[in-house]
Parts: structure tokens; C-alpha cells; sequence
């Protein structure tokens, strides 16, 4: 079945600091890929996605492109803030499937 | 346009108990997704409904269960609680059964 294998932390970092977080999947088809972010006590949040191979998707500052040659989509981003502290899950879904398969989720803390 | 919303947001149960979960799907979306986020692990797929019937289910046994109502709303119901039921659930909605999901900020569920 469709799986997701990233980074899982936890990940501390000082402001500024420059922030990726690896993220690779299996699936077939040609499944549409996502980041979530979880702030501290919230639901899931939307950062990012790409629908299809070469796509960048970009939000808030973090980038991550669809790599189907290598099946990955890594996070990243170039200042990190303390704002961004969060838990951050990559996922996929299967072009038309019903469900979103999440990975185990990385925590991280930015400090100041 | 209101969110996804979710009730209770705290629930505390004893083993053995049933539960009902509520979800408040965003305006114009018809299909509700429940998932189970146990502390430190991503989201799993309990079940998805799409205009009032289950549309895929995840490896969950039959103790849970759910219903969408056809004002799109949904419940999760589960039976004969164990320990292990202890979780944030989360319900995404969206307008389509592969279409983007949003997701609500969940019910903290746990079982004593």
C-alpha cells in the first residue's frame, strides 16, 4: 500500500537557522503530495502541496518540490521563525483515492 | 464561510463505554474523512462518507462506525472503548472524494 517515510526529530534550531525536512513516499499512480502543519493543542493545516512531477509548492516562506525520480518531496526553508514551531507531516494521496497517508510527523522547536 | 468544526473538543470515557464524535463539514463540501492521530504518530484513516454513504475504510475494526447526515454533517461512533482508542480524531472535509481535505481541530478522546 501507499506509505510515507520522513524525517521524524524531534528538531531544535535557533532563528534564522535554514530548516529541511526530508520526506520520500511509495505510491502508485500519480498521487498528489502535501505538507501539514500542526501548531502546539490545533488540528491539521495545509503549508503546501503539488499535484504533479516538477511541481513546487511554496507557502509561508517553506518551498518543496515533487521529485518523482527520486519519489521524494522535501521540505524547506531558508530563515526559520519561532512562529514555526510546530509538528510538520508530509502525505500523499492517490490520484483519486478517498484518504491522505501520513507520515509519522516531525517535531520541531525554533528557538530565539 | 465557516470551517470545519468538531464537538466535543475533550472527552474522557471508560473502557467498555461508546463514544460519539461530531463533525461540521465546511459549506459546500460533501464528503467528511475521519482519521485517528494517536500522541506522537501521524493521522490514520479510519473511514470516509460521501453524500450519506462510506466511501473507504481503513484497517479499523467494526466498533467503529459512522454516519453523514444530508446536510453533510457526521458522526463517529465507536463501541466497546479500549485504552488503545485513546487519540486525537480528526475529521476533514472536501468537496469530492479525492479532492482536497480540510481538516477541523479535532476531539481529544481518552479512555481510563
Amino acid at each position: 500500500g501507499d506509505s510515507v517515510t520522513q524525517m521524524e526529530g524531534p528538531v531544535t534550531l535557533s532563528e534564522e537557522a535554514f530548516l529541511t525536512i526530508n520526506c520520500t513516499y511509495t505510491a502508485t499512480g500519480y498521487p498528489s503530495l502535501f505538507w501539514y502543519v500542526q501548531y502546539p493543542g490545533e488540528g491539521l493545516q495545509l503549508l503546501l502541496k503539488a499535484t504533479k512531477a516538477d511541481d513546487k509548492g511554496s507557502n509561508k516562506g517553506f518551498e518543496a518540490t515533487y521529485r518523482k525520480e527520486t519519489t521524494s518531496f522535501h521540505l524547506e526553508k531558508g530563515s526559520v521563525q519561532v512562529s514555526d514551531s510546530a509538528v510538520y507531516f508530509c502525505a500523499v494521496n492517490r490520484g483519486g483515492s478517498e484518504k491522505l497517508v501520513f507520515g509519522k510527523g516531525m517535531k520541531l522547536t525554533v528557538n530565539p | 464561510e465557516t470551517g470545519v468544526t468538531q464537538s466535543p473538543t475533550h472527552l474522557i470515557k471508560t473502557r467498555g463505554q461508546q463514544v460519539t464524535l461530531r463533525c461540521s463539514s465546511q459549506s459546500g463540501h460533501n464528503t467528511v474523512s475521519w482519521y485517528q492521530q494517536a500522541l506522537g504518530q501521524g493521522p490514520q484513516f479510519i473511514f470516509q462518507y460521501y453524500r450519506e454513504e462510506e466511501n473507504g475504510r481503513g484497517n479499523f475494526p467494526p466498533r467503529f462506525s459512522g454516519l453523514q447526515f444530508p446536510n453533510y454533517s457526521s458522526e463517529l461512533n465507536v463501541n466497546a472503548l479500549e485504552l488503545d482508542d485513546s487519540a486525537l480524531y480528526l475529521c476533514a472535509s472536501s468537496s469530492g472524494t479525492g479532492a482536497e481535505q480540510y481538516f477541523g481541530p479535532g476531539t481529544r478522546l481518552t479512555v481510563t
